[in-house]
């Protein structure tokens, strides 16, 4: 059974620290793996998309990592501020078929000034 | 106007009801989705649809029923609705091409009493 498997499951930090979270799975065949940040109350929102072939990809203050060896992918946010207080969910595609995705339950990100 | 768009926003419905969530999009996207998000928890795919013809099932369909107008509208159906039915629920598109990811709407908060 593919999964995705975050952690931790929440995470409170100071605003301008560094931050890293966790995304672990199973998923086979892989085809990409994408973060989302989603605001309470709203839609999640793509931040980086993954393929096999890419190891690391940036978007402003955020990095995310893939393993693909250890299926294990990181999202890295630099410099915290406090609009970054969301959750963070880790969306893994098998093969070509977007239907098949597997969401990971998210990490609670809050920033505290 | 944003690309993917839900209505109502929110919604307060009794025990019974039957009730219709609308979703349209203008990303030109082939592919639909209708997703179930409660508290703490990921999200959960309850239908989607690949093309005007084609539906499918996803991981939590009983007790819902979906509908693809036309390539930009894909409503779902709530056919008698349950207090456990409470949740908030997500229409995301998706290119043919799976690895550019998914477009969500804002979401539509609806609770059954």
């Amino acid at each position: 059974k593919n999964q995705v498997e975050q952690s931790p499951q929440s995470l409170i930090i100071l605003e301008g620290k560094n931050c890293t979270l966790q995304c672990n799975y199973t998923v086979s065949p892989f085809s990409n793996l994408r973060w989302y940040k989603q605001d309470t109350g709203r839609g999640p929102v793509s931040l980086t998309i993954m393929t096999f072939s890419e190891n690391t990809k940036s978007n402003g203050r955020y990095t995310a990592t893939l393993d693909a060896d250890t299926k294990q992918s990181s999202l890295h946010i630099t410099a915290s501020q406090l609009s970054d207080s969301a959750s963070y969910i880790c969306v893994v595609s098998a093969g070509t078929n977007a239907g098949k995705s597997t969401f990971g339950d998210g990490t609670t990100l809050t920033v505290k000034p | 106007d944003a690309d993917v768009t839900q209505t109502p926003r929110n919604r307060i419905t009794k025990t019974g009801k039957r009730i219709m969530l609308e979703c349209s999009q203008t990303k030109g996207h082939d592919r639909m989705y209708w997703y179930r998000q409660d508290p703490g928890l990921g999200l959960r795919l309850i239908y989607y649809s690949f093309d005007v013809k084609d539906i499918n099932k996803g991981e939590i369909s009983d007790g819902y029923s979906v509908s693809r107008q036309a390539q930009a509208k894909f409503s779902l159906s709530l056919e008698s609705a349950i207090p456990n039915q409470t949740a908030l629920y997500f229409c995301a598109t998706s290119a043919r091409q799976g690895s550019y990811g998914y477009t969500f709407g804002s979401g539509t908060r609806l609770t059954v009493v």
